[in-house]
């Protein structure tokens, strides 16, 4: 059965800083994972999507990297702005089901 | 293009009233999907459908839940009777095939 952990479950961090959220899964066999971000009340929205025969989407000041053999993927944002506070979901979809399988997410706080 | 669109955006009910959650898909979007989300959790899915077909509705307390996707297009989503423990924001997804997911803003259940 697929596990998707995010870790830590919350960060705070200054303004401009760069930094990394991390997800692990615990089958390798994914056909996707895709990151999402959901503001406090709201739905979520979609961010990257990376196949699972790529190994790195790019989206602005967001890069998700993808390394299937260890089970991992990592978000980098660069240049935090007080604006991407919120929280990061990723979510993996194992095989051709359409079924994605959520972490508990990270709430981001980026303080002025 | 409008995105996913749900309604109602909140609902109270009282316990073992029934509720139910409409739903419309992006324009051209075969694939349809139903999470729920609690609290500091991440979403899980109910049911998934392609077209006017439910492919996956495993997770989906048949009890008391229901759903139906006339047409292929718009969604409905019902619980009779809900309880307290049904209190969770409904989530609905749209996808072409097993595509990157589009989210609605969701509808949060308050049962008391």
């Amino acid at each position: 059965k697929q596990e998707v952990t995010q870790i830590p479950a919350a960060l705070s961090v200054p303004e401009g800083e760069n930094l990394v959220l991390n997800c692990s899964f615990t089958d390798s066999a994914i056909y996707n994972l895709q990151w999402f971000r959901q503001d406090p009340g709201k739905g979520l929205t979609s961010l990257l999507l990376i196949q699972s025969s790529q190994r790195e989407q790019t989206s602005g000041r967001l890069n998700a990297s993808l390394d299937k053999s260890s089970g991992r993927s990592t978000l980098y944002i660069a240049a935090s702005q007080p604006g991407d506070s919120a929280t990061y979901l990723c979510a993996v979809r194992s095989g051709n089901t359409g079924k994605l399988i959520f972490g508990q997410g990270t709430t981001l706080q980026v303080k002025p | 293009e409008a995105g996913v669109v749900q309604s109602p955006r909140y609902k109270i009910i009282e316990k073992k009233q029934p509720v139910a959650f409409w739903c419309n898909p992006i324009s051209g979007h075969n694939t349809l999907y139903w999470y729920l989300q609690n609290l500091g959790q991440g979403p899980e899915l109910l049911i998934r459908y392609e077209n006017e077909e439910a492919v996956d509705d495993s997770q989906l307390p048949k009890d008391r839940f229901s759903a139906e996707r006339l047409k292929g297009v718009d969604s409905t989503l019902k619980i009779q009777p809900a309880e307290l423990g049904d209190s969770a924001v409904y989530l609905c997804a749209s996808s072409l095939v097993s595509d990157e997911q589009y989210f609605g803003p969701g509808t949060r259940l308050t049962v008391t």
